[in-house]
């Protein structure tokens, strides 16, 4: 059973600090990582997907890649209340392209 | 470029009813999957449709059915409802192909079954 992990939260950071959201999953051959956000109440929006080690940048979102580790993150630079939301990653199969999803992290930022 | 839409936005119904929620993906777009999320639960994957085509399934029951027309609007259906499939569902189409495939999101149906 191949799984995604998170933390569920909530996770609390100061307004204008970092907020670092960790995601493990199982299947060593995963290739496709993606992070979703999602408001209370509405649907989840993309933020970034990544497929290399490394890092890639978005205006204040940076996501993190270490394949051999096993775990993939979020980082949100000078944070907002506006932020605040349900963090969710996804990873994508290699088989058959399905995503499996971690079950959130809940970010509160407080002002 | 219009986003994928749902209809209808929320419905009630009964247990023992039928319902059927549609999902119009983006233009262009080919590929329609489905979820149910609940609060406890999570989001969790219901079927994946491209060319009309199922692709891919999840673990429900044969309650939960689905199909995808030629002009790539999906459709799902859940008959005989149970209280436990009160629940958000989301639509979801994708760009791209394979690994590096992105999918975007509806608003979702809310579906309450009393």
């Amino acid at each position: 059973q191949k799984e995604v992990e998170q933390n569920s939260g909530p996770l609390s950071v100061p307004e204008g600090a970092i907020a670092s959201l960790n995601c493990t999953y199982s299947d060593r051959g995963s290739q496709s990582f993606f992070w979703y956000r999602q408001y209370s109440g509405k649907s989840p929006e993309l933020i970034m997907s990544i497929y290399s080690n490394g890092d890639k940048e978005d205006g204040r979102f940076t996501a993190q890649l270490n394949k051999a580790s096993q775990y993939v993150s979020l980082l949100i630079r000078d944070s907002q209340p506006s932020d605040s939301a349900t963090y969710l990653c996804a990873v994508k199969e290699d088989s058959n392209y399905q995503l499996i999803w971690g079950a959130g992290t809940k970010l509160i930022i407080k002002p | 470029k219009a986003g994928v839409t749902q209809t209808p936005r929320y419905l009630i119904k009964t247990r023992g009813q039928q319902v059927t929620l549609s999902c119009s993906p983006i233009s262009g777009h080919r590929s329609v999957s489905w979820y149910q999320q609940t609060p406890g639960q999570g989001l969790q994957f219901l079927f994946e449709y491209f060319s009309e085509t199922q692709r891919n399934k999840g673990n429900f029951p044969g309650r939960f059915s689905g199909r995808q027309f030629s002009n790539s609007r999906s459709e799902m259906n859940v008959s005989t409802l149970e209280l436990g499939d009160s629940a958000l569902y989301l639509c979801a189409s994708t760009i791209g192909l394979g690994l590096r495939g992105e999918q975007f999101f509806g608003p979702g149906t809310r579906l309450t079954v009393l």
